[in-house]
């Protein structure tokens, strides 16, 4: 595609569901990022992907948070047992390779209530 | 491993007058260096880059940053500031094949 697609674009979910956002990456690009910005935060990261492993997943919050990529390409974040404190714009970036500039998608605004 | 440090959470500048937003980093090899721009409920977009070559880098509405090894930064300038310059502004590095990272991000605001 021409840009960094994520969806859905906006979720509402109910304490304690799982939900599942996806990030559709530019094609061709091999570094796949995920990042959380919370409300008046910076970008706090979450994990990378080069092809479909995960190098740095360092930045999960806790292990309701996993992510996977396939093909090298879409790639799915999963919180389960979504809690208030989980509400934020999580962020997909990808870059060519990890030597580029990472190009961003519009972000899923996630809302636990 | 590297960072970013971007000193100042939040900077003012009067309409008109001179942005300087400072970043500096750490690594362990000469790095890629990147400024990105997120206007309000909008994602991020690039502003500007380093790679090799000329040190001062020109990028889109007027910024401009210069890389500087000796000091390890990588600050960001704009000779006036304008209304449409309100934003955050986020600077990042990568070493070289490796994960990018960000610093926290500069609030700018633009005072008329």
């Amino acid at each position: 595609g021409a840009g960094v697609s994520q969806s859905p674009s906006n979720k509402v979910t109910e304490k304690g569901k799982d939900v599942e956002l996806r990030c559709d990456p530019i094609s061709g690009h091999t570094a796949l990022y995920w990042y959380r910005q919370s409300l008046g935060q910076g970008l706090e990261f979450l994990i990378y992907f080069q092809g479909n492993s995960a190098p740095d997943k360092s930045g999960l919050p806790s292990d309701r948070f996993s992510a996977e990529r396939t093909g090298g390409s879409v790639s799915t974040l999963t919180i389960q047992r979504t809690q208030q404190e989980d509400s934020a714009v999580y962020l997909c970036a990808s870059s060519l390779d990890s030597n580029t500039e990472a190009f961003f998608g519009q972000g899923t605004r996630l809302t636990v209530v | 491993a590297q960072s970013v440090t971007q000193l100042g959470s939040h900077v003012s500048v009067s309409e008109g007058a001179l942005v300087l937003l400072r970043c500096n980093y750490s690594s362990s090899v000469p790095p890629y260096l990147f400024w990105y721009v997120q206007y309000p409920n909008q994602g991020l977009q690039l502003l500007l880059k380093y790679t090799t070559g000329a040190t001062l880098v020109k990028g889109i509405n007027g910024f401009e940053a210069e890389f500087k090894k000796s000091e390890t930064s990588f600050h960001l300038t704009k000779p006036s500031a304008h209304m449409s310059d309100a934003a955050e502004y986020f600077c990042a590095v990568n070493p070289g094949y490796q994960k990018v990272t960000f610093g926290t991000g500069t609030k700018l605001q633009v005072i008329p």
